[in-house]
């Protein structure tokens, strides 16, 4: 699975859009861009995946570029519950199943 | 439905000791996995199973077993404890097949060996 950068740590204002970037410069063509996030002392949440175009459910949108090298998970309002470690994560297919590599991922804290 | 659930919450144990974590979920999903969370870190894989009967390893098995007689249940199992298995464990489960794209994560259990 293909290796992910992300900042170890971001602030962002309550209400206002929050902006995670993800850098996966060696992802292949059949590697999925996922994202979850980790609120504190509770287990991972799935949030978003995408493989080359851009995607939106409830909780956010991802954004990949077109070599796709990198992506920026959105968070269009964010809220103090939004305060969590954020992790992408790069494999192969867009299935459920399967081993989820976490890096360090970026710490999100959201001021009121 | 209940998701994905674990039992106990917190345990300490001493070195040497053995026990049971358990594993949950009532969605019928076919995948399940146990990982291991330490201070500042990822979370690492230790064993899955993609159906009863099934089990393989993840990245960082030993000193530990599992095993899959039902759907529903996917027991961890600490042979022998010792302190560099104070983690934090959490359990997973997917569908297999289906448009399904997420797993759901258990609230885990905070193991300390001392």
């Amino acid at each position: 699975d293909a290796k992910t950068t992300q900042p170890p740590s971001m602030d962002c204002a309550e209400g206002r859009a929050a902006n995670l970037p993800c850098n996966h410069s060696t992802i292949s063509g059949n590697e999925y861009v996922y994202w979850y996030r980790q609120i504190h002392s509770q287990g991972p949440q799935y949030i978003i995946h995408g493989l080359k175009n851009n995607e939106t459910n409830e909780m956010a949108s991802l954004i990949i570029t077109e070599d796709r090298k990198s992506s920026t998970l959105i968070l269009p309002h964010a809220t103090l519950r939004d305060t969590a470690v954020y992790y992408c994560i790069v494999r192969v297919g867009g299935t459920s199943y399967g081993k989820l590599t976490f890096g360090q991922g970026t710490i999100l804290t959201v001021h009121p | 439905n209940a998701g994905v659930t674990q039992t106990p919450k917190f345990q300490v144990l001493k070195t040497g000791q053995s026990m049971t974590l358990q594993c949950a979920q009532d969605m019928n999903h076919e995948y399940m996995s146990w990982y291991r969370q330490d201070p500042g870190m990822g979370l690492r894989l230790i064993h899955y199973s993609v159906g009863a009967g099934i089990t393989d390893q993840g990245e960082v098995p030993n000193g530990y077993n599992v095993s899959r007689s039902t759907t529903e249940d996917f027991p961890l199992r600490l042979l022998s404890a010792a302190p560099s298995q104070t983690s934090v464990y959490f359990c997973a489960s997917s569908y297999k097949f289906g448009a399904s794209y997420e797993q759901y994560f258990g609230p885990g259990t905070r193991l300390t060996v001392t």
